[in-house]
């Protein structure tokens, strides 16, 4: 069964510093793999996903994420963080062959403190 | 720009209210889902439909049914609200093929049930 995992509830940086925030996956065949910020009470945007091709994806905001297949890892990150990044973040999975009918499976989130 | 509205942002509902939930997306996108999101718990599957008229259960679809008369719109109904269903409810929708694709998603509808 295919799964998703963000150990940190939580994650404070300052800003200006860099920040990663962690995700690892389970999956029966290849993963397709998806990073997602919502902000206060609102709905999720899109930020990145790695579908196949170089391991290193970017996307909006200045964010990028590293695939890492054995590690089985999809790590956030950002070079310098700013205040306005603060939100909760979403990783999510899903498995080449179809497992979950095809639909997304998604971490629990971690929710990204960036203070002054 | 995929733009997926929700009838709601707040709503509030008494125990046994029947409870319609309207999302409508306008990119014409073959796939739609409802979500619901509690703390601590992630987004969880509730229901999905991949073409008009089809639905299928996601990961917790009792006390929940659905609705897809038109490609645009997806109801979610609450048969008989009771107070566990109080949390906030997402609906998304993305165009196939379902693997590749990202998911885009409305601004959500708090519900709670008193």
């Amino acid at each position: 069964a295919q799964s998703v995992a963000q150990p940190e509830d939580q994650v404070n940086v300052a800003e200006g510093n860099p920040l990663t925030v962690k995700c690892t996956y389970s999956v029966s065949g290849n993963p397709y793999l998806f990073w997602y910020v919502q902000y206060p009470n609102r709905g999720l945007q899109f930020l990145l996903k790695y579908i196949t091709g170089d391991n290193l994806v970017k996307g909006s905001y200045g964010f990028e994420a590293e695939f890492n297949k054995s590690q089985t890892s999809f790590h956030l990150k950002k070079p310098s963080a700013l205040v306005s990044d603060s939100a909760l973040y979403f990783c999510a999975v899903r498995d080449s062959w179809g497992g979950s009918q095809g639909n997304l499976i998604f971490g629990k989130g971690t929710k990204l403190s960036v203070k002054p | 720009d995929v733009k997926v509205t929700q009838s709601s942002r707040y709503l509030v509902k008494r125990t046994g209210e029947k409870v319609f939930l309207e999302c409508v997306q306008d990119m014409d996108h073959e796939n739609m889902f409802w979500y619901r999101q509690d703390p601590g718990l992630g987004l969880r599957l509730i229901y999905f439909s991949y073409d008009v008229k089809m639905k299928e259960k996601g990961d917790i679809p009792e006390g929940y049914s659905v609705s897809r008369e038109k490609k645009e719109r997806f109801s979610l109904i609450l048969e008989s609200a009771s107070t566990n269903q109080t949390s906030m409810y997402l609906c998304a929708s993305s165009p196939a093929p379902l693997l590749h694709n990202e998911q885009f998603f409305g601004p959500g509808t708090r519900l709670t049930v008193l």
